[in-house]
């Protein structure tokens, strides 16, 4: 079935350290990938998508691109600020008829000043 | 445009009280999700709607959990009788079918039975 990985966490980083988040995905056909993020306090909200293969999905300085020949979607950023302390969550589309996402077991990033 | 609005924010309940839980999703949006999260089993979905029909509830945890989503603009998440392991915080999120799928998250309902 569709499952994602993500890596383990949580990780700490300096304000404008880079900032990669690896997530491994399986599944049958080619679904759309999203991250989300989950300040603290808050529910999840979309941070970026990408629907086809070589998409790069965008948002608040922060990348990722769909790589179907190593089934990944690295989240990127190149230099993070305190703001981004949250958890982050790697998400499969769905494929076929259902309408769920499955998501990753999320990973939290704390940044310091 | 507003987002899924849940109620309420925060629930204290005694065990063995029944608890409700409310969702409004986005207007125009035909699928609908509830999620429980905890720090012990991170995010898991326990049901979800297309058309306001229960299609997937292999995520109840157990009888004392049932869902209804009686129209379009809103559904509930009833426990009863609550025990204390039910303490966590539960998500509504809706989406449109088709498309990308993406997901549209309420700000929770932190839920406490003592």
């Amino acid at each position: 079935g569709n499952s994602v990985t993500q890596m383990e966490g949580p990780v700490t980083l300096s304000e404008e350290a880079f900032l990669t988040i690896n997530c491994t995905y399986t599944a049958t056909g080619y679904p759309s990938l999203f991250w989300y993020v989950q300040y603290p306090g808050e529910g999840l909200q979309l941070l970026l998508k990408a629907t086809k293969a070589d998409d790069k999905g965008s948002n608040k300085g922060f990348e990722a691109t769909y790589r179907k020949e190593t089934t990944s979607f690295h989240l990127e950023k190149g230099s993070v600020q305190v703001s981004d302390s949250a958890v982050y969550f790697c998400a499969l589309g769905p494929i076929g008829a259902n309408s769920k996402l499955t998501f990753g077991k999320g990973i939290t990033l704390s940044v310091r000043p | 445009d507003a987002g899924v609005i849940q109620s309420p924010r925060h629930e204290v309940t005694e065990m063995g009280q029944e608890v409700t839980l409310r969702c409004k999703p986005i207007s125009g949006h035909n699928s609908l999700f509830w999620y429980r999260q905890t720090m012990m089993r991170g995010l898991e979905l326990l049901i979800y709607f297309n058309n306001n029909v229960p299609i997937d509830d292999s995520g109840m945890p157990e009888d004392r959990f049932s869902a209804k989503m009686p129209n379009a603009s809103f559904s509930t998440l009833k426990i009863q009788p609550s025990e204390p392991r039910d303490s966590a915080v539960y998500f509504c999120a809706s989406s449109r079918q088709g498309g990308s799928y993406e997901q549209y998250f309420g700000p929770g309902t932190r839920l406490t039975v003592t």
